[in-house]
């Protein structure tokens, strides 16, 4: 057990609906990193924050949008969904960026 | 582009034996290395990590290289065992700049009993 959450653990939707994924980081964790990993790909990274601040963007759509509460929990925010937004999303996070990141178990995303 | 590779799928090795992963990467602001283990339908586990100002670091059985002249880093499971199949992916960071983490393919272990 990693002590990041995620929930939910999977979610089936339709095209053009939006969903909500959350996240609470490990204990004490600033940092927290959404990635995305599709079929036959690596993981992508789409988006951190570091104590409330969009720290860094990778290869987030603009349908997506994150944020992180002050309480450290962090939501990400999947609208207009297309079928090939279906997915594993993983969470993960860090003290800082010199220590390692610590993933949760992710929520797997059906679009149909 | 991608900027970490790890070009081979997937590898098998006999319980007891050595098993060698390897990882190349491009960017040469990479400045810290980790290795993620990953079980189907669970979350990437860490493993180990090395900075850029060593060339090896040792965590019971396993063992991480980094050859930065050829950018290159490797890890090595010593006896390897059969929960070790897994896949396995290399991640770098460049820790001056963005912290996100670049990620491999994946390579998949098994290992035989």
């Amino acid at each position: 057990d990693s002590g990041v959450t995620q929930t939910p653990k999977h979610l089936i939707t339709a095209t053009g609906q939006r969903v909500t994924l959350r996240c609470s980081p490990r204990s004490g964790d600033l940092s927290v990193y959404w990635y995305q990993q599709s079929l036959d790909q690596g993981l992508q990274f789409l988006i951190q924050y570091y104590n409330g601040e969009e720290r860094a963007k990778g290869n987030i759509l603009e349908r997506f949008s994150a944020q992180q509460f002050p309480d450290l929990h962090s939501e990400l925010n999947l609208s207009s969904l297309e079928l090939g937004d279906s997915a594993l999303y993983f969470c993960a996070s860090s003290l800082t960026a010199d220590y390692e990141q610590y993933f949760g178990p992710g929520t797997r995303l059906t679009v149909t | 582009d991608q900027q970490v590779k790890q070009n081979s799928p997937s590898l098998s090795v006999q319980e007891g034996r050595i098993s060698i992963l390897n990882c190349d990467y491009t960017n040469s602001m990479f400045d810290y290395f980790l290795w993620y283990k990953k079980y189907p339908a669970e979350g990437p586990t860490f493993l180990i990590s090395i900075s850029s100002i060593k060339d090896k670091n040792e965590d019971g059985r396993f063992t991480v290289f980094l050859n930065k002249s050829a950018k290159h880093l490797s890890l090595h499971i010593v006896p390897s065992q059969p929960g070790d199949s897994a896949v396995y992916f290399c991640a770098a960071s460049d820790r001056g700049g963005s912290e996100k983490l670049v990620f491999g393919k994946g390579t998949k272990l098994t290992v035989n009993p």
